[in-house]
Order: C-alpha cells, then structure tokens, then sequence
C-alpha cells in the first residue's frame, strides 16, 4: 500500500515560522503536493514538487527529497487565518493523501 | 486557477432514497475526474477515479453498485448514491485534473436522516 505520514497537530504563535513534515513510501512518484483545507471547506491548493528542492511561494514554501521520501511545508510570518489543516499528498496516476495536520496559531 | 463546481452544496435525504451529486469543471476540460469522502477531522478517501467515456475505477472497498459514477462529458461527472442510509452522511469532493494540478470541488455535504 501507499503511506504517507504527517503529525497530527501542531501549535505556533503568531508571526512565527512553522514546518509541517511529510513523509512518503509509495510505489510510484510524479509530484507531491500541499493543500490547505478549513474545517467544512474544500481544500486549496498551496504548492507543488516535482524536482528535488525547494519552492517559494511568498509566505508559503515547500521542500522536496524524493531519494528520502519527505517532503515539508514552511509559512512564514503566521497569521490567524492560517489557523486550518494542511494535507500532502503524493500523485502517481492518482492522488493519496497524508491525514493532514492541524495547524493552531495562537495570538 | 481552474473552477470547478459542485451542486448541491449541501442535500438533506431521507434514508433509502438516491441522490445525485454533479461536478463540472467550468473553464476547461477534464478527462479525469475523482470522487473523495471525508469524515469530520479525518483526511480525504479517494472513492473512485472518473474517466470520461469509460467506466469509473473503484478503490477497494467502494461499493460500485451503491455509489454510481458517470462521465458522460469532459466537462461533467456524477456520483449517485443509491439507497442512502445514514452512515453515507458525509462530505463528498470532487476534483478534476488538467494532468498537473488537481482542482476541487466546493464539496458537498450529504445528511441521511
């Protein structure tokens, strides 16, 4: 089967930096990607890695390792309303997602 | 980005009866289309992957004769559930693929009484 993991929850401040990781065993690989999903919304997307890397988009990176399998979120300069759940999730012919981490951001 | 539409947005059933879900990618065209459920504070569960013209592709477990799927546009998808009991009350999401990118749906939320 497909794993892919996250923690469950984290807790930051307001005006920090936060890293959500991801990590992934999967039979197959062509792009991973991150979400962001408010509780009774449908989740938007953030970003996406194919290469090796890191993408930077504005307050929002991600970071890939394929040879590691992992792969991790970082928002800078948090804000109340970043206060939601981030998904990963691997595409290979089809999309599998972590369970997602909740991320609390705190005044 | 690309749009993609559900409707309805939210449907009240009465245990037994079916109910229709339709999604439509709006400014483009989807060849694949794919059907999630999601439980409160847990994440998506792929249901089915919708390709247009052929039949849809079930994950292991998904009832194919419950939850019907028809592609029956490049633009359009739809999931029937059929005989709809309470334990079907659920968020359902669809997304459409470009090939590189996935575009959600609004979701839907679907309450057996």
């Amino acid at each position: 089967g497909q794993n892919i993991d996250q923690p469950t929850e984290m807790t930051a401040t307001e005006g920090a930096i936060v890293q959500i990781n991801c990590t992934y065993q999967t039979s197959g690989f062509n792009g991973l990607f991150w979400y962001q999903q408010h509780a009774g919304e449908a989740p938007t997307f953030l970003s996406y890695n194919v290469l090796d890397g890191l993408e930077e988009k504005g307050r929002f990176s991600s970071f890939l390792s394929r040879s590691k399998g992992y792969s991790y979120l970082l928002l800078k300069e948090l804000q109340m309303k970043d206060s939601a759940s981030y998904l990963c999730a691997v595409f290979f012919n089809k999309f599998y997602f972590g369970s997602g981490t909740k991320l609390n951001v705190k005044p | 980005g690309a749009v993609v539409s559900q409707h309805p947005s939210r449907v009240i059933c009465k245990s037994g009866t079916s109910v229709k879900i339709e999604c439509r990618s709006l400014d483009f065209q989807a060849t694949t289309m794919f059907w999630y459920r999601q439980f409160p504070k847990k994440s998506l569960m792929l249901m089915a992957t919708s390709n247009e013209g052929s039949k849809a592709t079930y994950e292991q477990g998904v009832e194919k004769d419950k939850f019907l799927i028809n592609h029956a546009s490049l633009t359009l998808s739809t999931l029937t559930v059929t005989s709809a009991h309470p334990e079907d009350s659920s968020f359902y999401i669809c997304s459409a693929t470009t090939g590189s990118e996935q575009y959600f749906g609004p979701g839907t939320r679907l309450t057996v009484t």
